[in-house]
């Protein structure tokens, strides 16, 4: 199982540009979280989907955020416009519906916005 | 407001001794706790997962819980080198969901 799959790895992008950022969770879980992970506030939930639906988004911090699940195995995390404070490290990650807590997580896309 | 703490650290232990992480939890709702390590660059990956009052131990970690006291730790026991990592703590929600602490950073010194 080649495990969760992020996209980019690393991206370098300028104020008020867009940044789109993918993943492909694990073949047949279908429980899909998205979390950014910075030095001050460590590991944060943006939002999570349970079979491709968004189940709790109160994690996103502002419009300029969104995320969408089309189908089981794709997933994408947008900002527009981004901002130099969105600068972080984002992980997405997949589990079983039954089994949530045991998430796996994929490689991380590190962000950083100038 | 749901919040998991940790000391950040740096703990350093010399190889071989133990290594004591501690965690507390603000939400009594929550009934189920897990430990991820994430090395340094790396994701984080979960090593230990406690459900019930008292000890649970795989090879060389053990983690601990105690509900009336909202804590939960990680011990490690002869602790290596490849140890070195930070360690998260996580509480479930309630919302099948994961709140995690802010880490810490481990060092054991060969």
């Amino acid at each position: 199982d080649a495990g969760v799959i992020q996209s980019p790895r690393h991206e370098v992008t300028e104020m008020g540009q867009e940044v789109t950022l993918r993943c492909k969770p694990i073949s047949g879980h279908n429980s899909l979280f998205w979390y950014r992970q910075t030095m001050m506030r460590g590991l944060e939930l943006l939002i999570y989907f349970n079979n491709n639906v968004p189940i709790d988004d109160s994690g996103m911090p502002e419009d300029r955020f969104s995320a969408k699940m089309p189908n089981a195995s794709f997933s994408t995390l947008k900002i527009q416009p981004s901002e130099p404070r969105d600068s972080a490290v984002y992980f997405c990650a997949s589990s079983f519906l039954v089994a949530q807590e045991t998430q796996y997580f994929g490689p991380g896309t590190r962000l950083l916005v100038l | 407001q749901k919040e998991v703490e940790q000391n950040s650290g740096p703990l350093s232990v010399p190889e071989g001794a133990i290594a004591s992480l501690n965690c507390t939890y603000s939400d009594r709702g929550s009934q189920s706790f897990f430990w991820y390590r994430q090395y340094s660059g790396k994701s984080p990956e979960l090593i230990m997962s406690i459900y019930s009052n008292g000890d649970k131990e795989d090879g060389r970690f053990t983690a601990q819980l105690n509900k009336a006291s909202q804590y939960v730790s990680l011990l490690i026991r002869d602790s290596q080198p490849s140890d070195s990592a930070t360690y998260l703590c996580a509480a479930e929600t309630g919302a099948n969901n994961l709140f995690f602490g802010t880490g810490t950073r481990l060092t054991v010194i060969p």
